[in-house]
Parts: C-alpha cells; sequence; structure tokens
C-alpha cells in the first residue's frame, strides 16, 4: 500500500502569511493527488483534486503543485478562516491513504 | 440543496454489528461513486471502502475485508456499511462522501465534493 507523509505536522502562522505544506508518496502517484481541509468537529472539506485543479468555490489563495511523489499545498495569504488541519490524499491506487494531516493554528 | 446525511451509529460491543446509512438527495445519486471514510477520536481522516453508482465495482481497505461490506439502493437514493465482528479500533466518526470523479484526457480523479456530517460508531464493552 502507498504511504503518505506530510510536513511539518503542525504549524503556527498569522494573518497574511504564506503557507506552504509538503505531502510525500511512497511510490509514483503521476497528479493522482487531493488536498482536504478539515475544521475541528466538521466533515473535511475538498480544495484541491489532481495536484493542482482547484475546485469550484474555493478561494484562489489556495493552489497545488508537484506530481510524482512530492506535491505541495500553498495558502498565498492566510486569512483567519483558514487555520484548520490539512490532509492530503492518494488516489492512484486501492486503499486511498490520506496524509497524517497538517495542523496549521494561529501565531 | 445537495446533501448527504448518515445514520445507524452507536454503542456496540466487541463482535457485534451495526448498519450504517447514507441518504442522499438533492443530486442524482445513481450516477455517482460513494464512499465511506472515517475518523478515530483526536486521530486522521481514513479511507474505507467505495462503490461505484451501479453497484458493479466495490473496493475496500484491508483492515476492514471480510468484516465491513459496502452497497447501495439507488432506488431509496441510499449507500450502505453493514459492519460485522466490530473491534475497538473501528470506533470512529464514520462519513459519506460523494465522488464527483472528474475526469480529463481519459483520467479520472477522486474529488470527495459532498460530504455528510457524520455519524458516531463506539465499539465498547
Amino acid at each position: 500500500a502507498i504511504q503518505m507523509t506530510q510536513s511539518p505536522s503542525s504549524l503556527s502562522a498569522s494573518v497574511g502569511d504564506r503557507v506552504t505544506i509538503t505531502c510525500r508518496a511512497s511510490q509514483d502517484i503521476r497528479n493522482d493527488l487531493g488536498w482536504y481541509q478539515q475544521k475541528p468537529g466538521k466533515a473535511p472539506k475538498l480544495l484541491i483534486y489532481a495536484a493542482s485543479t482547484l475546485q469550484n468555490g474555493v478561494p484562489s489563495r489556495f493552489s497545488g503543485s508537484g506530481s510524482g511523489t512530492d506535491f505541495t499545498l500553498t495558502i498565498s495569504s492566510l486569512q483567519p478562516e483558514d487555520f484548520a488541519t490539512y490532509y492530503c490524499l492518494q488516489d492512484y491506487n486501492y486503499p486511498r491513504a490520506f496524509g497524517p494531516g497538517t495542523e496549521v493554528d494561529i501565531k | 440543496e445537495v446533501q448527504l446525511v448518515e445514520s445507524g451509529g452507536g454503542l456496540v460491543q466487541p463482535g457485534g454489528s451495526l448498519r450504517l446509512s447514507c441518504a442522499g438527495s438533492g443530486f442524482a445519486l445513481s450516477t455517482y461513486w460513494m464512499t465511506w471514510l472515517r475518523q478515530a477520536p483526536g486521530k486522521g481522516l481514513e479511507w474505507v471502502a467505495n462503490i461505484k453508482g451501479d453497484g458493479s465495482d466495490k473496493n475496500v481497505v484491508d483492515s476492514v475485508k471480510g468484516r465491513f461490506i459496502i452497497s447501495r439502493d439507488n432506488a431509496k437514493k441510499s449507500i450502505y456499511l453493514q459492519m460485522n465482528s466490530l473491534r475497538a479500533e473501528d470506533t470512529a466518526v464514520y462519513y459519506c462522501a460523494r465522488d464527483s470523479n472528474p475526469h480529463r484526457y481519459g483520467h479520472n480523479w477522486d474529488a470527495f465534493d459532498i460530504w455528510g456530517q457524520g455519524t458516531m460508531v463506539t465499539v465498547s464493552s
């Protein structure tokens, strides 16, 4: 099974900061990767699929890049509503696998 | 309004069974792959199983293979997760999600664009 890792596991940032989260797959997954945002007590929300395609309605400050084994989620200017946990998900093969998550909190 | 509503969670003893339901409304459920995911208390997300729109293809994670069965009834606009031989490690919030399955150039991706609110399953004596 493909293993997904994320770094950092948590970070503290201020409103307006540029934030970058990295996700790494244990093997080549082409661009078969999505990013999800989850706030406490809520269901996750889809941000990006196909590594870099923004889901409809998601603000343009979110962007994704990468292919193969290394991927990045970038928030260009952190907003108060962006404090949450972010997960990557590989959909290259079964079983699908999430990364362990990156918690973004307020500095 | 497009929405998914899970039900059927609760407290069950180890070795017991539970059947979760997920009812869809506001969209043609029969045309979508649907997925069950779970999240143990304080832990990350785990993909559990999915099922094709017509029910002809299913996949499950190894940790529940032989114990959990995913199914659907498109006439009732619902999907199900039959959970047998439950273990303490199955304790989690269970979510169902719609996969919009976007495609380009003959390639598909997962995109879980609609999620239910989740239903809690607790396995404990």
